[in-house]
């Protein structure tokens, strides 16, 4: 079976440092991969997605950035946060054009 | 652009009453349609999607959606609902079957009262 993890689960960081989010997929292949914001525990906002290695696409010009080094594995940075990058981060997998399937997620706090 | 729409914030039932999750689409050509379940600080879950086929889907934990063409509407019923129902739902839009462009409702607070 498929799992999908992120870490942290909960992060707090100050205004203007690094910031490095990891997802890994487990038991499938060639997946597609998506970063997702939840603010204030309500709508997702879709932040990236991948559907290859190396291959990113983004949905809203921000201070973020995503990274597929590996088949499974993607990771959403940032150089400098700002107090509006605060949120809860999902990562999702799909197989082709099925369902998505979320990770536990990252809840992040910029001070 | 498709989009989805929950009118209701917050959806408040007993415990052994059925209950409705509203949801209605908008989205040029076919539509597939997901329902989603997020428990307090955890990814969504999965319930149940509509593809083609018979309008009444089944899924997850006894939930089921109607999907109707002509009012475009794919609400998410339960016949009996549990107490441990009580979480955020979510409807979901993707048009014909680009896996990229999937939209999300603002979802509704389900809480079951004993």
């Amino acid at each position: 079976s498929q799992t999908i993890h992120q870490w942290p689960a909960t992060l707090v960081q100050p205004v203007g440092s690094p910031l490095s989010l990891e997802c890994t997929v487990e038991g499938t292949s060639n997946p597609n991969l998506y970063w997702y914001r939840q603010a204030a525990g309500r709508g997702l906002q879709l932040l990236f997605y991948s559907v290859g290695i190396g291959q990113i696409s983004s949905e809203v010009p921000q201070n973020l950035s995503a990274s597929r080094p590996q088949d499974r594995q993607f990771i959403l940075s940032s150089k400098k946060l700002l107090l509006s990058d605060s949120g809860f981060y999902l990562c999702a997998w799909a197989r082709g054009g099925g369902e998505q399937y979320f990770g536990p997620g990252t809840r992040l706090t910029v001070t | 652009a498709q989009s989805v729409a929950q009118p209701e914030d917050q959806v408040n039932v007993a415990e052994g009453n059925p209950l409705t999750v509203k949801c209605t689409y908008s989205v040029s050509g076919n539509p597939y349609l997901f329902w989603y379940v997020q428990y307090p600080n955890r990814g969504l879950q999965f319930l149940l999607k509509y593809i083609t086929g018979d309008n009444l889907v089944k899924g997850s934990y006894g939930f089921e959606a109607e999907f109707n063409k002509s009012q475009t509407s794919f609400h998410l019923k339960k016949p009996s609902a549990l107490v441990s129902d009580s979480a955020l739902y979510f409807c979901a839009v993707r048009r014909f079957y680009n896996n990229n462009d999937m939209r999300f409702g603002a979802g509704t607070r389900l809480t079951v009262k004993p």
